[in-house]
């Protein structure tokens, strides 16, 4: 079955430890997105890319990286420098600018 | 920086009636909208979409209506069940260079079926 995959589904991170979520669809989504969520809110953007080796800031990027090596993959990583880690964590893909998003089960991230 | 959490706003339904989710949007170029289901713990599920050349649009129990005029989206959920419990947000995509693609979702509503 097609379909978007975040793993893992929790994660603990210590003060100053960066961490990578993973993010895979074989949907053949040309574009993918990062989201926040925090408790009683909606979704905020952090990064999105429209096609391999190319992604842009979304309104919340300050703390976090991205890459796009694969059509296939956007890991993000949380920084030490990101201070309010803890959060919901979904990644989304598109199959074009003008079509919904598809979501994974999301990555629950806590700071110890 | 970051928001102080909000409790969402919520509505109750007894299960078996009609549920009615209201969504104000605040792009008046934007011309494709999206309702999702999002269940404890879980990513968003879509539900239903309509484009802006459209003011209704009907789905297995669910039905969409768009007033462009004032900007409003609504979601009705016929004949409630208690696994229509969820948030439920509404989204919506603009047709200018700078949002493209991207999706600017409400901060949702709190839909809960009592027996």
């Amino acid at each position: 079955d097609g379909g978007i995959t975040q793993s893992p589904k929790y994660l603990f991170r210590k003060e100053g430890q960066n961490v990578t979520l993973s993010c895979e669809q074989n949907l053949n989504h040309d574009a993918m997105y990062w989201y926040r969520q925090d408790p009683g809110q909606g979704l905020r953007l952090i990064y999105y890319s429209q096609i391999v080796n190319d992604f842009q800031k979304g309104d919340i990027a300050e703390g976090y990286s991205v890459s796009r090596e694969k059509k296939e993959s956007f890991p993000l990583t949380v920084t030490s420098a990101q201070k309010n880690p803890t959060a919901f964590y979904l990644c989304a893909s598109s199959i074009g600018w003008n079509y919904g998003y598809t979501f994974g089960s999301g990555t629950r991230l806590t700071v110890v | 920086g970051e928001s102080v959490g909000l409790h969402l706003p919520t509505l109750s339904v007894q299960e078996g009636d009609n549920s009615i989710i209201n969504c104000a949007y605040s792009n008046s170029a934007s011309d494709y909208f999206i309702w999702y289901k999002q269940e404890s713990g879980k990513g968003p599920q879509f539900i239903i979409d309509i484009r802006s050349n459209m003011d209704k649009r009907q789905g297995q129990r669910v039905t969409v209506l768009l007033n462009k005029t004032v900007k409003h989206l609504s979601l009705q959920i016929a004949a409630t069940q208690p696994g229509d419990s969820a948030v439920y947000f509404c989204a919506e995509k603009g047709m200018t260079t700078d949002s493209w693609g991207k999706l600017q979702f409400g901060a949702g509503t709190q839909v809960v079926v009592t027996p």
